[in-house]
């Protein structure tokens, strides 16, 4: 059974950082291109960012683009997500997906998810 | 960015209706579209992929057409598990963007 779990997320401050991970179970990991995508309270989704299967290519949201970075260490079977100058609209539950097979971030859908991180970020 | 519009951002419907919604790309995004269903408390589920492929272990009664700009996810024989909400999400090009969501609820 494919698993993704996340871990990371907490309370932060305007400015603060963090870095949240997925661990991966299930699958052939280093297959695959990974994904981060977020769920603020009561919003709709937003894809965060994907990370090829060879960490090759690499695409970000405009939102996020200089201020967050994906990675990911096959060996571990581990995708992570180094999140810097935080903001009040970075407030969200993150998740990570499982994106293609061999692929990169684009022409991905996502599945399965994992249940997510929450991040809060107030002062 | 393709902006992704869903319609209508909520319905009412009974067990055993015929429910269909409606996603429209901002620009032709072919058939990259895909359509997911997230229950409260839980992480979106795929439905369906490339417009119209069904997803593994999906029942049979979710079916997506459409191409180009115009797509539809309908739901036959409306079960009482699939009161949740349905959202689209186009992976045409990056940024990947996402429909704001239908919540479908009893009538």
């Amino acid at each position: 059974e494919v698993q993704l779990v996340e871990s990371g997320g907490g309370l932060v401050q305007p400015g603060g950082s963090l870095r949240l991970s997925c661990a991966a179970s299930g699958f052939t990991f280093d297959d695959y291109a990974m994904h981060w995508v977020r769920q603020a309270p009561g919003k709709g989704l937003e894809w965060v960012s994907g990370i090829s299967w060879n960490s090759g290519d690499i695409g970000y949201a405009d939102s996020v683009k200089g201020r967050f970075t994906i990675s990911r260490d096959n060996a571990k079977k581990s995708l992570y997500l180094l999140i810097k100058s935080l903001k009040a609209d970075d407030t969200a539950l993150y998740h990570c997906a499982k994106g293609q097979l061999g692929g990169g971030p684009r022409a991905a859908w996502f599945d399965p998810w994992g249940q997510g991180t929450l991040v809060t970020v107030s002062s | 960015d393709i902006q992704m519009t869903q319609s209508p951002s909520s319905l009412s419907a009974s067990v055993g209706d015929r429910v269909t919604i409606t996603c429209r790309a901002s620009q032709n995004i072919s058939s990259f579209l895909n359509w997911y269903q997230q229950k409260p408390g839980k992480a979106p589920n795929l439905l369906i992929y490339t417009a119209s492929s069904l997803q593994n272990g999906v029942p049979s009664r979710f079916s997506g057409s459409g191409s180009g700009t115009d797509f539809t996810l309908t739901v036959s024989n409306l079960q009482p598990e699939d009161f949740a909400t349905y959202c689209c999400q186009q992976s045409y090009s990056i940024p990947l963007t996402f429909g704001g969501g239908t919540k479908v609820e009893i009538k």
